[in-house]
């Protein structure tokens, strides 16, 4: 009962390089989500997919791109990382269960880039 | 402006009494819902309650209640009979928009309130 899975749990990065995290959810569900939590901020949105083949910007996406590869994936890509995008990211997949859409989060991924 | 706020950064509460949790919101939109999430230390996301715009009843969930008073756009988590595993941290949370349309179920969080029971 994995609900969604994401790689790698940790990573540190020097600032310049790229990166991709992973995420993979066995649900079913059409829409995924990538979400960053900073220390008072919140968790944000940086991107999101209401369904396989779609990909939307949310609050904070740049800096990100994202694929969704397919139903189960959603991998989001920094490609020239740098010092502010330290943080721990989430993914989380829903699907429409009348108002609720309840969301289904992953364990998180905690990013540090020097 | 922020769209929900969490103006306790910090919340102690003594194992056994009830706390309430604040958020405040704001939206233009007729339809939207409000949710509760607790994040302990290990990190996870752990749904806890929703309350719908046009729900007329407070919603519940066990020892969780939810103070929703739409007037004054408020929806404050009320935790009863407090136990030590309560101690976490809490985000109050607002999908805006028609649940059945472009909402997506895009949330937005608010900053969170740090609670701690005491034995």
């Amino acid at each position: 009962n994995a609900g969604v899975t994401q790689t790698p749990k940790f990573q540190v990065l020097k600032t310049g390089q790229s990166m991709t995290l992973q995420c993979a959810q066995d649900m079913n569900h059409n829409s995924m989500y990538w979400y960053r939590q900073d220390p008072g901020m919140g968790l944000r949105l940086i991107y999101y997919s209401a369904s396989e083949g779609t990909t939307d910007k949310g609050e904070v996406p740049n800096g990100y791109n994202v694929s969704r590869l397919n139903k189960r994936e959603f991998s989001l890509r920094l490609e020239s990382a740098a010092p502010s995008q330290t943080s721990v990211y989430f993914c989380a997949s829903s699907e429409w269960r009348g108002e609720l859409w309840p969301q289904h989060f992953g364990d998180g991924t905690r990013l540090s880039i020097l | 402006a922020q769209k929900i706020t969490q103006t306790q950064p910090g919340m102690f509460v003594q194992e056994k009494e009830a706390v309430t949790l604040d958020c405040t919101y704001d939206t233009s939109d007729q339809s939207y819902g409000l949710f509760w999430y607790k994040q302990p230390s290990s990190g996870e996301m752990i749904f806890l309650i929703y309350q719908g715009s046009y729900d007329e009843q407070n919603a519940t969930e066990g020892r969780y209640s939810l103070n929703f008073q739409k007037a004054r756009k408020s929806a404050n988590l009320v935790i009863s009979a407090s136990q030590l595993g309560d101690s976490a941290m809490y985000f109050c949370a607002m999908r805006e928009g028609d649940a059945g349309g472009t909402s997506y179920g895009k949330l937005t969080f608010g900053q969170g309130t740090i609670l701690t029971v005491h034995p």
